[in-house]
């Protein structure tokens, strides 16, 4: 199926620790990106790349590091897990089409709980 | 930087129609998109407006008016199922000279029977 994949879908850790996301997309888009959804629904875009170039990089901590190794992928490593990590990932990926705008394609969404 | 208001909470009932609103403030402008998003799932794209004016797809449709920094989502014959939360998004000039999408806060819509 033609789709972005996330895994995990739901993460359990304790404070302090390292933890990885992996996001894979089939649609050849160009470009993907990490948003984090809180608990109040706000969805907050962390980082983008564009065929492996990082090219978004919001005010997010150094504990939070990005890695694309080609286009159809997109890993979100945590370093050093806090409680405030909590939220939900989400990895999207988007072509522009001329002059029909675009649109995000979403992963599932990976539930990170820090305890 | 970038605004985006639109309601907290809508509710409608069934079969009826239901408009949910969005300003916006940025520069940079180039378009306007909403997201359906049900409780534990993922947004889904619903639409894209980059000029003014109405663009329908089945029982949505999304209008644009750039010079009022102003959109809406029309959802027509509400069904049980449109329960779920609508979000806008700006996509503006980013820094770096690439694009940039900013999602405002959502909208939860309850349809009622």
């Amino acid at each position: 199926d033609t789709a972005v994949s996330q895994t995990p879908k739901y993460l359990v850790t304790q404070m302090g620790n390292d933890k990885s996301i992996k996001c894979e997309q089939n649609l050849g888009h160009d470009t993907m990106y990490w948003y984090k959804q809180d608990s109040k629904k706000f969805l907050k875009i962390m980082f983008s790349y564009n065929n492996k170039e990082l090219i978004i990089n919001e005010t997010v901590p150094n504990r939070f590091s990005p890695k694309s190794p080609d286009k159809a992928h997109l890993n979100l490593h945590i370093n050093s897990l806090e409680l405030g990590d909590s939220a939900v990932y989400f990895c999207a990926s988007s072509q522009e089409v001329p002059l029909r705008g675009y649109g995000y394609t979403f992963g599932s969404g990976t539930r990170l709980t820090v305890v | 930087g970038q605004s985006l208001e639109q309601p907290s909470e809508v509710t409608a009932v069934e079969g009826a129609i239901v408009q949910i609103n969005c300003t916006y403030q940025t520069s940079g402008f180039y378009g306007l998109s909403w997201y359906q998003q049900h409780d534990g799932g993922a947004p889904t794209f619903l639409s894209y407006n980059a000029l003014d004016g109405l663009e329908e797809t089945g029982r949505f449709s999304s209008f644009l008016s750039r010079s009022d920094s102003y959109g809406y989502l029309l959802l027509q014959e509400l069904q049980m199922k449109d329960s779920a939360s609508y979000f806008c998004a700006v996509r503006d000039k980013g820094g770096g000279g690439y694009q940039k999408v900013t999602f405002g806060t959502g909208t939860k819509l309850q349809v009622i029977p």
